[in-house]
């Protein structure tokens, strides 16, 4: 298996919702990823997972909670989200670096995310 | 701080004819440069990263560290190159791989 698999593929929810966007993959990777990507935008860093752990957080607002229970899953929890936080919100996996190298990030298709 | 430039929001070229996306970049350190691409509708997906100086789909790209570029190049642009190319940037020394993006670039090729 070499994709990334991200549930669901959109995603409608009010603002006192709570919802989760679920990531898997089956690679072996190590490191995983949220990004969030406005339209026509790149997509921006949210947060990165080493060895299961939270090792990078953007300054992200607490709202949007990630959790990564094993080595090929991880979630983004959410909660009383805004308009704003509309996107398309992508997981990707890599190898962690090691010694200096960067890993090649594989990306998932993404949950669209529309907060009313 | 790690920075990516592509200079050019959208391209737009002829079928068979060269093409060259820009991307300019600034970091202190050693990056790696990568090139993602992502067509209408599907997943971003690597399309060439510096370290493996491979030829992928035609596009070639030469990491100038003395001009600080990783410009993407095709001799010989096809319809179905037409997506939104990404030139992205990974330098912090983390254990998991930090990529800046560029803005993008939108190349359509014209028939």
């Amino acid at each position: 298996d070499t994709e990334v698999t991200q549930t669901p593929k959109h995603l409608v929810m009010g603002m006192t919702n709570k919802k989760s966007l679920k990531c898997e993959q089956h690679m072996g990777h190590r490191a995983m990823y949220w990004y969030k990507q406005k339209a026509k935008k790149p997509p921006e860093l949210m947060f990165v997972y080493s060895y299961e752990k939270l090792s990078i957080n953007e300054s992200v607002p607490s709202r949007f909670s990630p959790e990564c229970p094993n080595s090929s899953l991880l979630n983004l929890h959410l909660h009383a989200l805004q308009p704003e936080d509309s996107a398309l919100y992508l997981c990707a996996s890599s190898h962690p670096a090691v010694g200096g190298r960067k890993e090649t990030q594989y990306f998932g298709p993404g949950t669209r995310l529309l907060v009313l | 701080a790690q920075r990516v430039t592509q200079p050019e929001k959208l391209l737009s070229v002829f079928k068979g004819a060269p093409v060259e996306l820009k991307c300019n970049y600034s970091y202190s350190g050693s990056p790696e440069l990568f090139w993602y691409v992502q067509y209408s509708r599907q997943r971003l997906q690597l399309l060439l990263r510096h370290i493996s100086r491979e030829s992928i789909k035609g596009f070639t790209a030469d990491l100038n560290k003395g001009e600080t570029s990783f410009h993407l190049k095709k001799p010989f642009a096809q319809e179905e190159d037409s997506a939104m190319y990404y030139c992205a940037l990974s330098g912090r020394e983390t254990s998991g791989s930090r990529l800046t993006f560029g803005e993008g670039t939108q190349l359509t090729v014209n028939p």
